[in-house]
């Protein structure tokens, strides 16, 4: 079984578009998050979720915007799509943030989203 | 702030040679530091984590690291590599409030 899984794992879209990401965990963690790793390999926290409840948003555009149904799951929809947004994009999952973030982190395979 | 720095870009080693992957942290206050380990197409997996006490810590697949507080060093060490681990491997620090800050990664190739 997958621990934590991402759909899709390509994405490729036109400026402007909007797109969704899904990510599940099956691990009966509490806390998930949002990273973008860059062209460069550089990876970078966007948003970190808590029992449903958001905890971090590392100053990322308000056309991001993480949803999380239950503390299983963990959405990330895009508006506006812009060629910067291309990048890979990896959901992790660790089992509670209030022991903090140094928890060990699963992460989920990535979605390599491309915007033309 | 806290920062990380891994100096190599690209190293490329035989396989059973021995390994070092450099890693230097920046941070205010006692820092909790992470080895991942990112195979093509795979998401990071973790390889050892130190928080505190014995500064020489064990992980999986043969690798350990070093945490030297003088020289806010915290290497990756394998004795012998393996085709297999050719990988990103990425440096990582943090703290019980704040999320993890990522080296920008060193590609580690095997050759025969």
């Amino acid at each position: 079984d997958t621990a934590v899984s991402q759909t899709p794992k390509y994405l490729v879209t036109q400026m402007g578009n909007d797109k969704s990401i899904k990510c599940e965990q099956n691990l009966g963690h509490d806390t998930m998050y949002w990273y973008k790793q860059d062209s460069k390999k550089f990876l970078k926290i966007m948003f970190s979720y808590n029992n449903k409840e958001l905890i971090i948003n590392e100053t990322v555009p308000n056309r991001f915007s993480p949803k999380s149904p239950d503390k299983a799951h963990l959405n990330l929809h895009i508006n506006s799509l812009e060629l910067g947004d291309s990048a890979v994009y990896f959901c992790a999952s660790s089992q509670d943030q209030r022991s903090g973030f140094t928890d060990t982190q699963y992460f989920g395979p990535g979605t390599r989203l491309t915007v033309l | 702030a806290q920062s990380v720095t891994q100096p190599d870009i690209h190293i490329t080693v035989s396989e059973g040679a021995s390994l070092e992957l450099r890693c230097n942290y920046s941070y205010g206050a006692t820092p909790y530091l992470f080895w991942y380990v990112q195979s093509p197409g795979q998401g990071l997996q973790l390889l050892l984590k130190y928080f505190s006490g014995d500064t020489l810590v064990q992980g999986i697949k043969g690798f350990e690291a070093e945490f030297k507080r003088s020289q806010s060093s915290f290497n990756l060490r394998k004795p012998s590599v393996h085709w297999s681990d050719a990988a990103e491997y990425f440096c990582a620090v943090g703290s019980g409030n704040t999320p993890l800050v990522f080296g920008k990664g060193t590609r580690l190739s095997v050759i025969a």
